[in-house]
C-alpha cells in the first residue's frame, strides 16, 4: 500500500524559511517522479513542483522558482521541500504527490497524495 | 498556461440523482490529458478519472469521464452520501499542469 506522509509544516515569519518532508513507502521510491501540490484555505490546488525519481530533472511555477527547492534522498525514501523567502500567499496545506509512470522525468496526473501538512505564513 | 474552467460552482442534488460535471479548456488539452479528483473535507484529493476516461483503481463504475480537446464530463450515475464532495478537474498534457477550480456537489 502506497503511503505517503509529509511533515515539516508551521508557523513562520514573511521572509523566514522552512523545509517540508515527504516519507513515502509501498513503491520502489526511486523510480518515480514526485511533485509537490499545494491548496490555501478555502481555495483551489496548485501545483508547485516535480523532481525526476534519479533528482536529476526539476521543475518549479513560477510562483515559487527562485525561492524553493526540491530534492530527495532515494536512500530514505524521502521528498523535501525547501522553502526560503516566504510570503503571505505561501499560507496553504502542502500535499506531496507520487506520479503514476515509472521512469518519467515529468509532468503527469497526480496517482497518490498524502495527507498534506499546513504552512502558516504570518506575522 | 491552460486555464481550466468548472461549472457549476455548486450542484445541489439529492442522493441517487445524476451529476454532470463540466470542466472547459482555454487551449485543447493534448492527447485527452486530463484528471479529474474528489476531495471531502479534511481530505486529500483523490484520483477518480485519467486520460479523460479511465478509471483509476478502485473506483467504482459510477463515476465516468468523457470529453476531449477543450469540453470534458465528470458524470456521477447515481449519488451515494459519500459523493458529496468537491470535485477537480487537472490537465497533464502542458506544463504547468493546471487545476480547475472545482465543483462542489452538496446534498440538496
Amino acid at each position: 500500500e502506497v503511503q505517503l506522509l509529509e511533515s515539516g509544516g508551521g508557523l513562520v515569519q514573511p521572509g523566514g524559511s522552512l523545509r517540508l518532508s515527504c516519507a513515502a513507502s509501498g513503491f520502489t521510491f526511486s523510480m518515480y517522479a514526485m511533485n509537490w501540490v499545494r491548496q490555501a484555505p478555502g481555495k483551489g490546488l496548485e501545483w508547485v513542483s516535480t523532481l525526476s525519481g534519479s533528482g536529476g530533472s526539476s521543475y518549479y511555477a513560477d510562483s515559487v522558482k527562485g525561492r524553493f527547492t526540491i530534492s530527495r534522498d532515494n536512500s530514505k525514501s524521502t521528498l523535501y521541500l525547501q522553502m526560503n523567502g516566504l510570503r503571505a500567499e505561501d499560507t496553504a496545506v502542502y500535499y506531496c504527490a507520487k506520479d503514476p509512470v515509472v521512469g518519467a522525468t515529468s509532468g503527469f496526473y497526480f496517482e497518490f497524495w498524502g495527507q498534506g501538512t499546513l504552512v502558516t505564513v504570518s506575522s | 498556461e491552460i486555464v481550466l474552467t468548472q461549472s457549476p460552482g455548486t450542484l445541489s442534488l439529492s442522493p441517487g440523482e445524476r451529476a454532470t460535471l463540466s470542466c472547459r479548456a482555454s487551449q485543447s488539452v493534448s492527447s485527452n490529458y486530463l484528471a479529474w479528483y474528489q476531495q471531502r473535507p479534511g481530505q486529500p484529493p483523490r484520483l477518480l478519472i485519467y486520460g479523460a476516461s479511465s478509471r483509476a483503481t478502485g473506483i467504482p463504475d459510477r463515476f465516468s469521464g468523457s470529453g476531449s480537446g477543450t469540453d470534458f464530463t465528470l458524470t456521477i450515475s447515481r449519488l451515494e452520501p459519500e459523493d458529496f464532495a468537491v470535485y477537480f478537474c487537472q490537465q497533464y498534457g502542458r506544463s504547468p499542469r493546471t487545476f480547475g477550480q472545482g465543483t462542489k456537489v452538496e446534498i440538496k
